[in-house]
């Protein structure tokens, strides 16, 4: 079974401009999780989509947004970039019930210069 | 307001001693508890998770955690220290009523081991 792929792997942005990320679940699992790392902060959780419906949101500005397609897979998007943006943002994907274990993709390095 | 708490940002061990990292959460009501190991440029891996149950738990690569109500306490735990257990480790916790994708992390410890 294939894993949690994330796409683009690495991206460089300058401030100002928007950012879409891409991850596709496990076959078969309906929930998406997404979480910035920063050195900072640590591991932050920004959303989670269950069968295309944003079922629960971290305390990031609006400028982050997703969202989840029939087949389970989600794109994040990011508007108006800033420095501190930069990060590793994380995708993880679960079944969506009970108290299955989450499973993260590789990360995609965002850079905001 | 709920957290997480990992003690020491980085532990360094010798090869063959013993690991000890630690992490506390702050809830009255027992959450789910995991550790996740990071190694560099990779996502995260599930090393082990307790739900409800037997209050230790085995997980992959020798590694054990026990869940301790009365310290609200979760601490992982290897006897014997190998090199390729050099990573980053962080604990994490899904309180009461908290959707499965939602989980509160520590800052997570580094693990350095010694040859």
């Amino acid at each position: 079974k294939a894993g949690v792929t994330q796409t683009p792997r690495y991206l460089i942005k300058t401030r100002g401009q928007q950012v879409t990320l891409s991850c596709s679940p496990i076959s078969g699992h309906r929930s998406v999780s997404w979480y910035q790392q920063t050195p900072g902060q640590g591991l932050q959780f920004l959303f989670e989509y269950f069968s295309e419906t944003q079922r629960n949101k971290g305390n990031f500005p609006g400028r982050f947004s997703g969202r989840q397609f029939s087949n389970s897979r989600s794109e994040m998007n990011v508007s108006t970039l800033e420095l501190g943006d930069s990060a590793l943002y994380l995708c993880a994907s679960s079944s969506g019930q009970g108290r299955e274990k989450l499973f993260f993709g590789s990360g995609t390095q965002l850079s905001v210069l | 307001a709920q957290s997480v708490t990992q003690l020491g940002s980085h532990v360094s061990v010798s090869e063959g001693a013993l690991v000890l990292l630690r992490c506390n959460y702050s809830s009255s009501v027992p959450p789910y508890l995991f550790w996740y190991v990071q190694y560099p440029n990779q996502g995260l891996q599930l090393l082990l998770k307790y739900t409800t149950g037997a209050t230790l738990v085995k997980g992959i690569n020798g590694f054990e955690a026990e869940f301790k109500k009365s310290e609200t306490s979760f601490h992982l735990t290897k006897p014997s220290a190998h090199m390729s257990d050099a990573a980053e480790y962080f604990c994490a916790v899904r309180f009461y009523g908290g959707s499965q994708g939602n989980l509160i992390f520590g800052k997570g410890t580094k693990l350095s081991v010694k040859p």
